[in-house]
């Protein structure tokens, strides 16, 4: 079975451009979170998604947005990119909301310049 | 504020010998404690587990130990292997929040052979 896809893998944007990033939770999941990592830290909580819901929302400012497909495939969105926004952006899949585990994509790592 | 804290930022081990992880916590809402092992390039991979409940779960070479009134818990890798060498972060969980992961800094091990 395939595990949690993201893409893309890699992403160099400017400073005020836009992005998206995609995930595709394992089969049979049906919530998706999100998170940031930042070199040297531990990842951070940005949403969580379930029946294309938004159930959770981490302290990002409203730059950040999210939604998920009736697939329940997820995008993140990111307008007015920072160069702070540079980071390994993580997507976590799990059964419901509240499971106990979540298992984790390969993330995308976004480089603003 | 560090809600999960790993106070060791690397471990340094020989192969055969055991490793041992630590991570303190200060939210005593947290109910259910998960360890990650991350690789470079790679999204964290689930290892193992403990419920509040418990004060002890083991699953192979790994066990995680929980002392809820220290507010204390620890991974144990009995024999560390040469494979082991990554970077294992400590999250944190409860169920008030729709079980959002909190992360520590995490703790790079380094097994030698």
């Amino acid at each position: 079975d395939a595990g949690v896809t993201q893409s893309p893998t890699h992403l160099i944007k400017t400073r005020g451009q836009h992005v998206t990033l995609r995930c595709s939770p394992i089969s049979g999941h049906k919530s998706v979170s999100w998170y940031q990592q930042v070199l040297g830290q531990g990842p951070q909580f940005i949403f969580q998604y379930y029946e294309k819901e938004e159930r959770g929302r981490g302290n990002f400012p409203d730059r950040f947005s999210a939604r998920q497909f009736p697939n329940y495939s997820s995008e993140l969105n990111v307008n007015a990119l920072l160069l702070g926004d540079s980071a390994l952006y993580l997507c976590a899949s799990s059964l419901v909301a509240a499971a106990f585990e979540q298992y984790f994509g390969p993330g995308t790592r976004l480089t603003v310049t | 504020d560090q809600q999960v804290k790993q106070n060791s930022p690397s471990l340094s081990v020989q192969e055969g010998r055991i490793s041992i992880l630590n991570c303190d916590y200060t939210n005593s809402m947290f109910d259910y404690f998960l360890w990650y092992k991350k690789y470079p390039a790679e999204g964290p991979t689930f290892l193992i587990s403990i419920s509040s409940i418990k004060d002890k779960n083991e699953d192979g070479r790994f066990t995680v130990f929980l002392n809820k009134s220290a507010k204390h818990l620890s991974l144990h890798i009995v024999p560390s292997q040469p494979g082991d060498s990554a970077v294992y972060f400590c999250a944190a969980s409860d169920a008030g929040n729709n079980r959002k992961l909190i992360w520590g800094l995490g703790t790079s091990l380094a097994v030698n052979p």
